[in-house]
Formats: C-alpha cells, structure tokens, sequence
C-alpha cells in the first residue's frame, strides 16, 4: 500500500528565507506527484505536478523536485513571503484512479 | 468560470439521517471524485466518476453512495449518519483522471464541514 509522509507536521520561519519542504512515498512506481497548497477554510489549489519521468518543476518562486528511486520530493521556496502561509500537501498517483496525499506541513511565514 | 462549487458549507446532522452533498463543475471535466479530510489522516479518496454514468468505490466508500447522471454534477449522499463521518467533505474534478500520463490540473472545491451527532 503506498503511504506518503511529509516532516515537518509544521515549519515556522522568517520571512525572505528560503525554504524546503519535504515529502517521501513508500512504492516508487508512480505516474506522477503533486504539491498542493490548502488555506485554512479552503480547498486545495494545484501548484506544480511532476510526471514520473522528469525530475523538476518551476512556477514562480516554487520548484519542486523529484526522486523516484529514493522515494522522495522536495518542494524549495525562494524568498519566502507571509502570504505563502498556508498548509502544502503532496499527492502521488499510482493507479486505481486515485491521489494518495501525505498529511501536509503547515508553513507560517512571520514577518 | 466558477470552478467546482460544493453545497452546503456547513451542516450538523443527527445520527441516523440521511443528506446529499452537492457538487457541480462548469469545465466540462470528465472526472469527478469525492475525498474527505480528517486530522491525522490526509485526504481520503470515497468515491470517483470518469464519466456520466460511470461511478466507482475509493478507499472510505462504506456508508457513501453516488451517482453521475450528467457530466456536471456528482452528489454524495450519507444514507444513515454516524459520528464517524464527522469531517471536511471535498470534491475534485480534471479533465482526466489523475493516473493519465500527460497529466492535468485537478481543481477542488471549497469544501463542506459536516458535523454528526
């Protein structure tokens, strides 16, 4: 069974640093991952999906990396900013037409 | 656009009620799904649609039933509630279902807090 885990439960830093976070997946036969950021109240918003075949993506301010072999992706902020305060979740799809979603992080931004 | 809107926001049943969630899409996605979020637990696939007409069981589906009589709309209905699905109900649709290789945005709806008791 596939089983996504993301560490730190929660992160707190000052603005303008950079930042990673961290997620790990248990079966590295996947088709594709992705990060998801979830405001409180809120649904989730896509943020970057990677296939299985690359390795990155960018958005913005936002790269996100992968490692099939390891099991692991990391999501990097550049410059981070009190409005990127918000709980990021990551989702690997397998099959069974489903995403499998690690718990998240919650990222506070303090000004 | 408004995206895929979810109803109600907020509702407190009594054990043993029934209720229907109601979610529509206006992007003419094919795929539908219905997750539910519990703290510790992460979202949770209950059902999910590749099409009208076309409905299948995730991984939370008992005590959950739906149907997919048009391309817009995917209700999930409680046929007897119990305090355990007290949670935050969220719909989901793509274009294509999240396993397609290309890949494709999944969008989510703002979600519906329900409360059993």
């Amino acid at each position: 069974k596939q089983e996504v885990t993301q560490i730190p439960a929660a992160l707190s830093v000052p603005e303008g640093e950079n930042l990673v976070l961290n997620c790990s997946f248990t079966d590295s036969a996947i088709y594709n991952l992705q990060w998801f950021r979830q405001d409180p109240g809120k649904g989730l918003t896509s943020l970057l999906l990677i296939q299985s075949s690359q390795r990155e993506q960018t958005s913005g301010r936002l790269n996100a990396s992968l490692d099939k072999s390891s099991g692991r992706s990391t999501l990097y902020i550049a410059a981070s900013q009190p409005g990127d305060s918000a709980t990021y979740l990551c989702a690997v799809t397998r099959g069974a037409q489903k995403l499998v979603f690690g718990q998240g992080t919650r990222l506070t931004i303090n000004p | 656009n408004a995206g895929v809107t979810q109803t109600p926001k907020f509702q407190v049943l009594k054990t043993g009620q029934s209720m229907t969630l109601q979610c529509a899409q206006d992007m003419n996605h094919e795929y539908m799904s219905w997750y539910r979020q519990d703290p510790g637990m992460g979202l949770r696939l209950i059902h999910y649609s590749v099409g009208a007409g076309i409905t299948d069981q995730g991984e939370v589906p008992n005590g959950y039933n739906v149907s997919r009589s048009t391309t817009e709309d995917f209700p999930l209905r409680l046929l007897s509630a119990a305090p355990s699905q007290t949670s935050v109900y969220f719909c989901a649709s793509s274009y294509t279902p999240p396993t397609f290789h290309s890949g494709n945005t999944i969008y989510f709806g703002e979600g519906s807090w329900l409360t059993v008791v």
